[in-house]
């Protein structure tokens, strides 16, 4: 299993909705990542989970929540969003903790929309 | 501050030919760098990829190329396919990676 899975696909939700997208990888990858892309702009990364803890948190905004249940699951609880949050957010998973000499696998992504 | 730039927006290129991506980035700590090919409505899947130590790496139809001294890395891919239409990122790591503006490849027949 070579697939970085994502659920779900497409999300629609109010500002004051409480909602979690979530992130699933069989690879036995150690590390996982939450990237926010925004129409024609490059993925930005938001979180890294090294070894089931969160080992980078780019000042992203407390109404995002990451968690990393087990070594194979990464959620992100959503709450109080406003609608600039509205994009695709990408999970992607590597075989080790570290950035150097070690590709990310990326899931297809969530296209969130924030009314 | 965008510290990796990839200046061309979009470029075409008919099928059999040579395409040629350039990417440029300002941070001399970057060590690693890696190329991304996306479709719509998927994920960046990843092509390959380049340590600082080395000036060029090849993989089948894709060859990059790291120009240390200019902060500059190109992607080349011959012969260039119908398929390989796609948008290119480049990425550029140290601690974290960060991503180019994107090059959209536009192969026609």
């Amino acid at each position: 299993d070579t697939e970085v899975t994502q659920t779900p696909k497409h999300l629609v939700m109010g500002m004051t909705n409480k909602k979690s997208l979530k992130c699933e990888q069989h690879m036995g990858h150690r590390a996982m990542y939450w990237y926010k892309q925004k129409a024609k702009k490059p993925p930005e990364l938001m979180f890294v989970y090294s070894y089931e803890k969160l080992s980078i948190n780019e000042s992203v905004p407390s109404r995002f929540s990451p968690e990393c249940p087990n070594s194979s699951l990464l959620n992100l609880h959503l709450h109080a969003l406003q609608p600039e949050d509205s994009a695709l957010y990408l999970c992607a998973s590597s075989q080790e903790g570290t950035v150097s000499y070690n590709e990310q696998f990326f899931g297809p992504g969530t296209r969130l929309t924030v009314l | 501050d965008q510290q990796v730039k990839q200046n061309s927006p979009s470029l075409s290129v008919q099928e059999g030919r040579i395409s040629i991506l350039n990417c440029d980035y300002t941070n001399s700590m970057f060590d690693y760098f890696l190329w991304y090919k996306k479709y719509p409505a998927e994920g960046p899947t990843f092509l390959i990829s380049i340590s600082s130590i080395k000036d060029k790496n090849e993989d089948g139809r894709f060859t990059v190329f790291l120009n240390k001294s200019a902060k500059h890395l190109s992607l080349h891919i011959v012969p260039s396919q119908p398929g390989d239409s796609a948008v290119y990122f480049c990425a550029a790591g140290f601690q974290k990676l960060v991503f180019g503006t994107g090059t959209r490849l536009l192969v026609s027949p």
